[in-house]
């Protein structure tokens, strides 16, 4: 079963405007993770957000978690170029040891 | 090594071979995970291992195993190949279970 799914599948934006992608799930959570993924290549870490956390921040990345109705933001201000990439939120499924990962969002930033 | 590697990069197997994908992370974390990409379906979880010595079933667990003899290395095998494993196989790790995981560059494997 799909743990994370994000929304919207696929996202276009002109450069320098703010990206923002959504994530539900089904289950508590000890945490919640969002990663991206360039073309061809391994996931990176971005943020790891904890059930008692409703928002963090990373740079121009900021995440926010909502735990009674069980979904996530990832928001990407002021996007670039180099932020064109597919980006997955992760969970621990019923607090489980097993993470489980949604099938992302394409996001294409727009010169 | 830095990191997490994985080997080989990419293969081309006939089906019903064996084929073992490798692993390997020099990070001394606890916790390593096989996930499976396709497209339209995300990263799925094949199996995954807390510790050395353990190992546990993810969502397509069918028609793989795992072995974790040490911390570093966490091997995938395929026994016999079918075309429904074609895909790209990422291993990752992570210092503890459901904590930061860390990727390795992916292995694309086709079976015809």
């Amino acid at each position: 079963s799909q743990q994370g799914e994000e929304d919207p599948q696929a996202l276009s934006i002109q450069e320098g405007e703010n990206a923002t992608m959504n994530c539900s799930y089904k289950t508590s959570i000890n945490n919640l993770q969002w990663y991206r993924q360039n073309s061809g290549r391994g996931l990176v870490h971005l943020i790891l957000i904890r059930s008692n956390e409703r928002e963090k921040h990373s740079g121009r990345l900021r995440v926010t978690l909502d735990t009674s109705k069980k979904s996530s933001s990832l928001l990407i201000t002021a996007s670039r170029a180099a932020d064109t990439a597919s980006y997955f939120c992760a969970t621990d499924e019923n607090r489980d040891d097993k993470i489980i990962f949604g099938k992302g969002t394409r996001l294409h930033i727009l010169p | 090594i830095a990191g997490i590697t994985q080997a080989p990069t990419s293969q081309i197997l006939a089906a019903g071979r064996r084929m073992t994908l490798r692993c390997t992370q020099d990070m001394r974390h606890n916790a390593m995970y096989w996930y499976r990409q396709d497209l339209g379906l995300g990263l799925r979880l094949i199996h995954y291992s807390n510790t050395a010595g353990t190992t546990g079933k993810g969502e397509v667990p069918d028609g793989y195993s795992v072995s974790r003899a040490n911390t570093d290395d966490f091997p995938l095998t395929l026994a016999s190949a079918v075309p429904s494993q074609t895909s790209v196989y990422f291993c990752a790790s992570s210092a503890v279970t459901g904590e930061t995981q860390y990727f390795g560059p992916g292995t694309r494997l086709t079976v015809l």
